[in-house]
């Protein structure tokens, strides 16, 4: 059972224009939320995370949304750069002391010159 | 800050051989270290959970005797992957949380091939 889903395996976007990288979850239990950014064969590097009494949070050319209701949660950037194309990993916590995360597939980002 | 680093970087290991990877949090401590597995196009697979000074905790269907996770400091966490097999070949990912914080940082990753 998937926990956390990217339904999109990709995504494709032209530079300069808006990337809506998108993240489903059934765990009501989860807590917190975080974007890794991976490139291939090196390890995912954190982006930005949310805390599940938020509903968005901003660090410069990335924003997170979350919908707590639609147990949904997306990762703006604006505007896309070339350098932005990895796979992009939305993962979750799911409350209490440990520390675990539970990751999506990923969605590979294409941002096109 | 929260660097994390792997060595090596690249193993190719014959098949019953042992083979050890280090996982080190260069400039923080690392109260709880995770190992990861991903195979191509998939997600990160958690492995096991380890505690300084504390035995590791594995996830469902990982077998503890073959990965063996050895977290002796609060910088340090080796993982061993006993009598290797063909299947075992993965890209094997580590990660740190400082006490307190959500975010893991990972390091680099560390591409085993069994022949």
């Amino acid at each position: 059972d998937q926990q956390v889903k990217q339904n999109s395996p990709s995504l494709s976007v032209q530079e300069g224009r808006i990337s809506i990288l998108n993240c489903d979850y059934t765990n009501s239990m989860f807590d917190y939320f975080l974007w890794y950014k991976k490139y291939p064969a090196e390890g995912p590097t954190f982006l930005i995370s949310i805390s599940s009494i938020k509903d968005k949070n901003e660090d410069g050319r990335f924003t997170v949304f979350l919908n707590k209701s639609a147990k949904h949660l997306s990762l703006h950037i604006v505007p896309s750069q070339p350098g932005d194309s990895a796979v992009y990993f939305c993962a979750a916590h799911s409350g209490g002391s440990n520390y675990k995360l539970t990751f999506g597939k990923g969605t590979l980002l294409t941002v096109n010159p | 800050g929260a660097v994390v680093s792997q060595h090596p970087s690249r193993v190719i290991c014959k098949s019953g051989t042992s083979v050890k990877i280090e996982c080190r949090s260069l400039d923080f401590q690392a109260t709880t270290m995770f190992w990861y597995r991903q195979f191509p196009k998939q997600s990160l697979m958690l492995m096991a959970t380890s505690n300084e000074g504390s035995k590791a905790t594995y996830e469902q269907g990982v077998e503890k005797d073959k990965f063996l996770i050895n977290h002796a400091s609060l910088t340090l966490s080796t993982l061993t992957v006993t009598s290797a097999h063909p299947e075992d070949s993965s890209f094997y990912i580590c990660s740190a949380e400082t006490s307190g914080a959500y975010e893991q940082y990972f390091g680099p990753g560390t591409r085993l091939t069994v022949t």
